[in-house]
């Protein structure tokens, strides 16, 4: 079974500055996609950024961005110029890009991400 | 998100209780999924459904049932509710094509008194 995990419980970033969320996984597949969530207070779960396993090109969203490292299985998420508004707990999660009876969703624990003013 | 509700938002039950919580899509999705979401835990799968009456069971299921009569709605049921079951639960939605990941409904926070 595939497992996920987030080292960091908690982090914290100065507003404007660059921030790593650190996750790894566990897998023996080959083909498979990998997600960023972003959760605030709000309770609602926001996909941030994905990364599909057979592109070695590492996958942005304006200030998100990833450094995906397959054969390390590893795969963080940097957010740059960080504001207020990216304060939220982070979830890392990975895909199987095969299954007959759905693909689910395997979630590491999640970062709080903290951002100072 | 727009094409999936749960409901209720909020419940507070006693132990040993039935609870069902409700997932509704407007999405014609083929899969639904009941996640909870625990500190420490992140969000882990508890049932999940490839069809109408086609359902399966995550990797915590003990404790929980699901139904789904209509490819619309997927329900989660607490045969009788314990103090563990007290958690934020969610129910997500995909389609086998879409690599997106899911929509996550807004999320229902059980507390079990």
């Amino acid at each position: 079974a595939q497992t996920v995990t987030q080292s960091q419980p908690e982090m914290s970033v100065q507003e404007a500055e660059t921030v790593t969320l650190s996750c790894t996984y566990d897998t023996s597949e080959s083909d498979y996609y990998l997600f960023w969530y972003k959760q605030p207070p709000s309770r609602q779960m926001i996909l941030v950024i994905r990364q599909e396993a057979y592109k070695q090109q590492n996958a942005t969203e304006n200030r998100f961005s990833v450094n995906f490292q397959k054969a390390a299985k590893s795969f963080s998420l940097k957010i740059s110029d960080s504001q207020l508004g990216d304060a939220a707990m982070y979830f890392c999660a990975y895909r199987s890009a095969w299954g007959e009876y759905g693909n689910k969703l395997v979630f590491g624990a999640g970062t709080i991400l903290r951002v100072k003013s | 998100d727009a094409g999936i509700t749960q409901s209720p938002r909020h419940k507070v039950t006693e132990t040993g209780t039935p609870v069902t919580l409700r997932c509704h899509q407007t999405e014609n999705h083929r899969y639904m999924y009941w996640y909870r979401q625990d500190p420490g835990h992140g969000l882990r799968l508890i049932h999940y459904s490839y069809g109408v009456k086609d359902t399966d069971k995550g990797e915590v299921s003990d404790g929980y049932s699901v139904s789904r009569s209509k490819t619309e709605d997927f329900l989660l049921t607490l045969e009788s509710a314990t103090s563990s079951q007290t958690s934020v639960y969610f129910c997500a939605i995909g389609s086998r094509d879409s690599d997106y990941g899911y929509t996550f409904g807004s999320g229902t926070r059980l507390t079990v008194v």
